[in-house]
Order: structure tokens, then C-alpha cells, then sequence
């Protein structure tokens, strides 16, 4: 079964740009959240969506936004790109609807860096 | 505030002895903790859970101790492998109406096992 993908890996972009990544999850999953994670603030909460519907979003900008399709694939967009927002972005996937526990299953993440 | 910290930012031991790494937390309506494991170039992988209505649960080498009167969480590693060197997040999750993709993490710990 394979696990969660993002694409792409690795990237580098310039102040000023949007970007986009993309989350594959589990098969079967249902559930797609996004986190980022910088050695300063540690991995951070950005948004969660189950059946296309974000469920539930965390303490970030507006620039920061997201979808989900009706395969479960997910996108995250980044807008007017800033240095502080050099991260590596986690997409995590679970099984599970509303309520149970809360296992998630991160794929490997995109690095961001913008110069 | 909600916040989920860790006591220790480094931890080193030696191989075959057993690991405790410690995690406070401040959220007494957090009802479900969960301790990750993420290796160099990895996302996070899912150790083990559990809720707060336990105080113990034990896996494959692994424990997990909750202290709710105190608000402490902690994780054990029996007889420690080069294999489990890594950086160890605790997470709580606050999600409501059903949300499960909303953990807040702690900063990390980092395990280096010595041979």
C-alpha cells in the first residue's frame, strides 16, 4: 500500500511568488491535513479537510490556503511568498472521519526555500 | 495558553539501555496524546497513542505514561537501538467537532544512541 506523496520534494522559490504542492494520501484515506514544520516554531497546524470540506484550520495568513478533491488529493497554495516562509511542508492522511483517534500518516514533505 | 512542550531538547544514551523522553502539556481538555518519531530526511512516523482516560499503554518496546493531575506525558524505550535515533514529538490533539488532523506538537526531542 503505498503512503502519502508529495510532490514536489524540493523547491525554491523568490519573494513575491505563490506556489503550490501537492498531497496523494493513503488510499482510502479521507482525511488530508497540512503542517509546516521550521526549526524555530517546530511543526505547525495549517488546515485539515475531509470530503472536499476544510474542517478545520490553523493560526496562519490568509496567503496561506488549500483544497481538497473529490479523490482526497489535496493542494496547498502559498501566496506573495516571504523568507519566513522557508518550511518543510507536511501532508499527513488518516483513515479515520470525524471523532477516533487521531493516528496520522505524514508523507516525506515538500522543502520550501525562498530566496 | 495551549501549548505542548518538551523538558529536555537533547537526549543521549547508550545502546541497549532504556530511553524516557518527557512532554508537558497545558490543555486539560486535551484528551488524546500521541508520541511521533521522525528520522533525518523523513516525516513523522506514529509511535504510539494514548487517551486520557489511561494512564499507561504499552507497545513494542515502547510505553506511554500520562499524568493528568500533573499534566505530563512521557514515552519509554526499552533497551534503546542505534536504529531509534531520532528527534521524538509528543502532540495532543485539541480538535473539535470531531476534527482530528488538529495536533499541536511539542518542539522536539532528539535521541542519539551511542554503540
Amino acid at each position: 500500500k503505498a503512503g502519502v506523496t508529495q510532490t514536489p520534494r524540493y523547491l525554491i522559490k523568490t519573494r513575491g511568488q505563490q506556489v503550490t504542492l501537492s498531497c496523494s494520501p493513503i488510499s482510502g484515506h479521507r482525511s488530508v491535513s497540512w503542517y509546516q514544520q521550521t526549526p524555530g516554531q517546530g511543526l505547525q497546524f495549517l488546515f485539515e479537510y475531509f470530503s472536499e470540506t476544510q474542517r478545520n484550520k490553523g493560526n496562519f495568513p490568509g496567503r496561506f490556503s488549500g483544497r481538497q478533491f473529490s479523490n482526497s488529493r489535496s493542494e496547498m497554495n502559498v501566496s506573495t511568498l516571504e523568507l519566513g516562509d522557508s518550511a518543510l511542508y507536511l501532508c499527513a492522511s488518516s483513515p479515520r472521519g470525524a471523532g477516533g483517534s487521531g493516528e496520522l500518516f505524514f508523507g516525506e514533505g515538500s522543502r520550501l526555500t525562498v530566496l | 495558553g495551549e501549548s505542548v512542550g518538551l523538558h529536555l531538547p537533547t537526549l543521549s544514551v547508550q545502546e541497549g539501555d532504556n530511553s524516557i523522553i518527557n512532554c508537558a502539556y497545558s490543555n486539560s481538555a486535551s484528551d488524546y496524546f500521541i508520541w511521533y518519531k521522525q528520522e533525518s530526511g523523513k516525516g513523522p512516523q506514529f509511535i504510539i497513542d494514548i487517551r486520557s482516560n489511561m494512564d499507561k499503554r504499552q507497545g513494542q518496546r515502547v510505553t506511554v505514561l500520562l499524568n493528568k493531575t500533573v499534566k505530563h506525558l512521557s514515552l519509554q524505550i526499552a533497551a534503546t537501538q542505534p536504529g531509534d535515533s531520532a528527534v521524538y514529538f509528543c502532540a495532543e490533539n485539541i480538535g473539535y467537532g470531531g476534527s482530528q488532523g488538529n495536533l499541536i506538537f511539542g518542539k522536539g526531542t532528539k535521541l542519539s544512541v551511542k554503540p
